[in-house]
């Protein structure tokens, strides 16, 4: 069956970088039409869709936050990785990776069950 | 702001039907993107609900339905329970933003 699962720091200081890591199972992100993505949630607010990476490894950010976010692959490894740099406490959140299937317009059918990040010094 | 608007809350007591209402424009639902549901309950991340519209994926009580028309979609629960207590937001995508973007959720009491 298909399973997502984040990890990575609860606590981040201001201004660092914050890495996360979505590790996957019951599919292969090198089969065509895959996709995972990134979203968060704020304590008590919104999701928020962060970035995409495709099978053939095509990568789609947030406008709003393009400048600061870079997604990644290890498909040996079934892992997609998020990196968002200077963090601020805005951005604390419980970020979600979760799977498409061909492209953005399509629902997430996975959900991993999300990592809180605290940004705080 | 969210690039799709929801209402805030919505209620109903057991047993009645309620919708919860999704407006885009005319670079998302009205460009004919397809419009999905999610139901997160608290403390657990969002699952799917309605997709394309108006599918249910398997295992969805087909007390949920949902629908769309020009640039709103709604989704409809009807025979309202306490476990259907929850966030609900929906999901499309924007062509000018050239991407995936989320309402802004509705919290569902059930009275």
């Amino acid at each position: 069956q298909v399973t997502l699962r984040e990890s990575g720091p609860a606590l981040v200081r201001p201004t660092q970088t914050l890495t996360l890591t979505c590790t996957f199972s019951g599919f292969s992100l090198s089969t065509s039409g895959m996709c995972v993505s990134w979203i968060r949630q704020p304590p008590g607010k919104a999701l928020e869709w962060l970035a995409r990476i495709d099978w053939d490894d095509d990568k789609y950010y947030s406008t709003s936050l393009k400048t600061r976010l870079t997604i990644s692959r290890d498909t040996s490894k079934n892992q997609v990785v998020l990196t968002v740099t200077n963090m601020d406490p805005l951005d604390t959140a419980t970020y979600y990776c979760a799977r498409q299937m061909m492209g953005g317009s399509k629902p997430f059918d996975f959900w991993g069950q999300g990592a809180l990040v605290t940004v705080s010094s | 702001q969210s690039v799709l608007t929801q209402p805030p809350s919505v209620s109903g007591a057991p047993g009645q039907r309620v919708t919860i209402s999704c407006t885009g424009s005319f670079s998302n639902i009205g460009a004919r993107y397809d419009v999905h549901w999610y139901q997160q309950l608290p403390g657990t991340a969002p699952r799917l609900l309605i997709y394309g519209d108006t599918n249910r994926p398997s295992g969805v009580p087909d007390r949920f339905s949902g629908s769309k028309s020009g640039t709103s979609a709604s989704l409809a629960i009807a025979g309202l329970q306490s476990e259907d207590e929850a966030d609900y937001y929906c999901q499309s995508y924007d062509s000018s933003l050239r991407s995936t973007v989320f309402g802004g959720g509705t919290k569902l009491t059930v009275l």
